[in-house]
């Protein structure tokens, strides 16, 4: 079967830097993207990951070792409106169909 | 504006009813999916479909059913058969294959059962 695992919360500061990690195990993984979901709303994508390295969207950045089946979220002077559910899901197998991990919960304090 | 959209926004269902939640696209996407959201479960899914007139079970398909007659709708009908249907059930949207890199969602159904 495939699964994600990353942590259930994370608490920080407003102003600091988090990261989110997000390790899987999939048969025929093409990519790992990340989504954010604010309380009772939509899933709304930040970021895709296919190749090895860093992509970087504003205070935003994802990373992806595919040796490692590792990737994880970086999220940059934080904001008490990024306190949010934020999910990795694994696109693989021939449909490229998206498994989502369980969330990871990041309360922002001020 | 492209989107997509689902109906209703909440639901209230007496046990042993069937009911059906709607979901509706317009961003030419072919590829839809129906995911069920429980607190601390993340987002299983459902069923998804690649193509009008054809679907695929997801990994908690039983009591659950859907239709794609149209490339712009993809219903779910949560049947009586469905043991503990309360959930927050998403629809998605998404190009096929490797264009696949962004799915859309919808704001979401909430089913309660009464």
């Amino acid at each position: 079967g495939q699964s994600l695992e990353q942590p259930s919360e994370v608490t920080a500061v407003e102003g600091a830097i988090v990261q989110i990690n997000c390790t899987y195990q999939t048969s025929g993984f093409y990519g790992l993207s990340w989504y954010q979901q604010h309380d009772g709303g939509a899933p709304t994508f930040l970021s895709y990951n296919a190749l090895d390295g860093l992509e970087e969207t504003g205070r935003f950045s994802s990373f992806l070792s595919r040796s490692d089946s590792y990737g994880y979220l970086l999220l940059q002077e934080l904001q008490m409106k990024d306190s949010a559910s934020y999910f990795c899901a694994a696109l693989s197998g021939g449909s490229y169909i998206p498994t989502f991990g369980r969330g990871t919960s990041l309360i922002v304090h001020p | 504006d492209g989107g997509i959209t689902q109906s209703p926004k909440y639901l209230f269902r007496k046990e042993g009813q069937n009911v059906t939640l709607s979901c509706e696209q317009n961003l030419n996407h072919d590829a839809m999916y129906w995911y069920r959201q429980d607190p601390g479960q993340g987002l299983r899914l459902i069923y998804y479909s690649q193509i009008v007139n054809d679907f695929q079970k997801g990994d908690i398909a039983e009591g659950y059913s859907v239709s794609r007659e149209k490339k712009e709708s993809f219903p779910l009908t949560v049947t009586s058969a469905q043991k503990n249907p309360t959930a927050f059930y998403l629809c998605a949207s998404s190009m096929v294959g490797s264009m696949n890199t962004e799915a859309f969602f919808g704001q979401g159904t909430r089913l309660t059962v009464v």
